[in-house]
């Protein structure tokens, strides 16, 4: 089945500091990308869908600003945390779409910040 | 918007049979899909449905009724290893933007 990596699998950071999370699809080109968070014993919440060569659209409350998105190629995606702070810290999980429509997910990656 | 409801929590018995329900209220359903996250992993799909009725595939079978915006997931001949949370979702949008429910974190007890 068609594969999706995040990198880096964990990450702790000092507050104030930028942090990036990659994501990938292996061995499929993906149309569209998704990224989610997950706070403690919560559900997924898309924060944003980002098309390859456009702009990400961002879910109400998300910002922008904070949470940037590039998604450059057809097989990755990045989403920076810039300035990070303790309620930041969470499970993001990014998934990428192929053009049937499928999704499949990373394995996440889990943010620390002190 | 979409909202999707699950119970929080689920207690069954290994080899015992244990259904999971979802009621949803969402603009432009296309279908209901499943999937189970292990923790600290990512979720896994497990099913979709987007014709009323029961989609089986080995132990585990999910149901819709878009009638009555409601869905669940049945998990029979329960094992340990199936103690997860599951969660219901809907897709839409010309992205295939995927909403989940609540979430309901299934215990299975020797």
């Amino acid at each position: 089945g068609a594969v999706v990596s995040q990198h880096p699998s964990w990450v702790i950071c000092k507050s104030g500091t930028s942090v990036k999370i990659e994501c990938r699809s292996l061995d499929f080109q993906a149309t569209t990308m998704f990224w989610y968070r997950q706070f403690p014993k919560q559900s997924l919440m898309l924060m944003a869908t980002s098309n390859e060569g456009s702009k990400a659209t961002y879910e109400q409350g998300v910002e922008k600003d904070k949470f940037l998105i590039n998604h450059a190629s057809l097989t990755l995606s990045t989403l920076t945390v810039t300035s990070a702070h303790p309620e930041d810290s969470s499970f993001y999980i990014c998934s990428a779409s192929n053009r049937g429509g499928t999704q499949y997910f990373g394995p996440g990656t889990r943010l620390l910040v002190l | 918007g979409q909202s999707l409801e699950q119970p929080s929590e689920v207690t069954a018995v290994e080899g015992a049979i244990v259904q999971i329900n979802c009621t949803y209220q969402t603009s432009g359903f296309y279908g209901l899909s499943w999937y189970q996250q292990h923790d600290g992993g990512a979720p896994t799909f497990l099913s979709y449905n987007a014709l009323d009725g029961l989609e089986e595939t080995g132990r585990f079978s999910s149901f819709l009724s878009r009638s009555d915006s409601y869905g669940y997931l049945l998990l029979q001949e329960l094992q340990m290893k199936d103690s997860a949370s599951y969660f219901c979702a809907t897709n839409s949008g010309g992205y295939q933007k995927v909403t989940f429910g609540t979430g309901t974190k299934l215990q299975v007890i020797p």
